[in-house]
């Protein structure tokens, strides 16, 4: 079953704008981490928060994690078209020993317009 | 510096048909292994994962089924494919040991069953 979901399921805005995508998830978790799929594509992880963190920075990337709501965001700040892809939170928790698994989110479609 | 392979690209498969898919991953030793289908519009469902040759744990019950027979290299296949079957399969490698690992992704098999 799915334990990240990310809101809104689509976005679209122009060149420039600000993009804020959130996630909620139902368990207690490791980290979460985001990563970004184009069309087509495999995903590339882009960032990754520890749960005794509550924010993160990584060039236009910010992500936010409130571990008492049980939810994350990820702000890409001065868009470009070539952000235009689907993003995916990703719970990450303990499944058994030192194995840990990764469960996905339905992902949010952005759309950044030239 | 790590790659991953994932072949065919594509792939049209009659009902009732075999399949082998498979996955290799160059520069690293030991990586954890992973097998998703993604369905359209819908984010990963974890298939399989490896954390060594020869082992290999099931998520869901299904008509596939994984095999590791070399440290970087993981084949999906199955016996008789459904229509159900059909979907975007995403080989992943993550560096074995702790939750902070990052995985990394193929770019996909588009498989169709008809």
């Amino acid at each position: 079953s799915q334990q990240g979901e990310e809101d809104p399921q689509a976005l679209s805005i122009q060149e420039g704008e600000n993009a804020t995508m959130n996630c909620s998830y139902k368990t207690s978790i490791n980290n979460l981490q985001w990563y970004r799929q184009n069309s087509g594509r495999g995903l590339v992880h882009l960032i990754l928060i520890r749960s005794n963190e509550r924010e993160k920075h990584s060039g236009r990337l910010r992500v936010t994690l409130d571990t008492s709501k049980k939810s994350s965001s990820l702000l890409i700040t001065a868009s470009r078209a070539a952000d235009t892809a689907s993003y995916f939170c990703a719970t990450v928790a303990n499944s058994g020993g030192s194995n840990y698994k990764l469960t996905f989110g339905k992902g949010t479609l952005l759309t950044v317009n030239p | 510096s790590q790659t991953i392979h994932q072949w065919p690209a594509t792939l049209v498969q009659p009902v009732g048909s075999p399949l082998s898919l498979e996955c290799t991953v160059e520069g690293t030793s030991n990586p954890n292994l992973y097998w998703y289908r993604q369905a359209a519009g819908r984010g990963l469902q974890l298939l399989f994962y490896s954390v060594g040759i020869g082992q290999i744990s099931s998520e869901v019950p299904q008509n596939l089924s994984a095999s590791r027979p070399q440290d970087r290299q993981f084949i999906l296949s199955s016996k008789k494919l459904l229509l159900s079957d059909s979907g975007f399969y995403l080989c992943a490698w993550s560096g074995a040991g702790g939750s902070l690992q990052p995985q990394h992704f193929g770019d996909g098999t588009r498989l169709s069953i008809l």
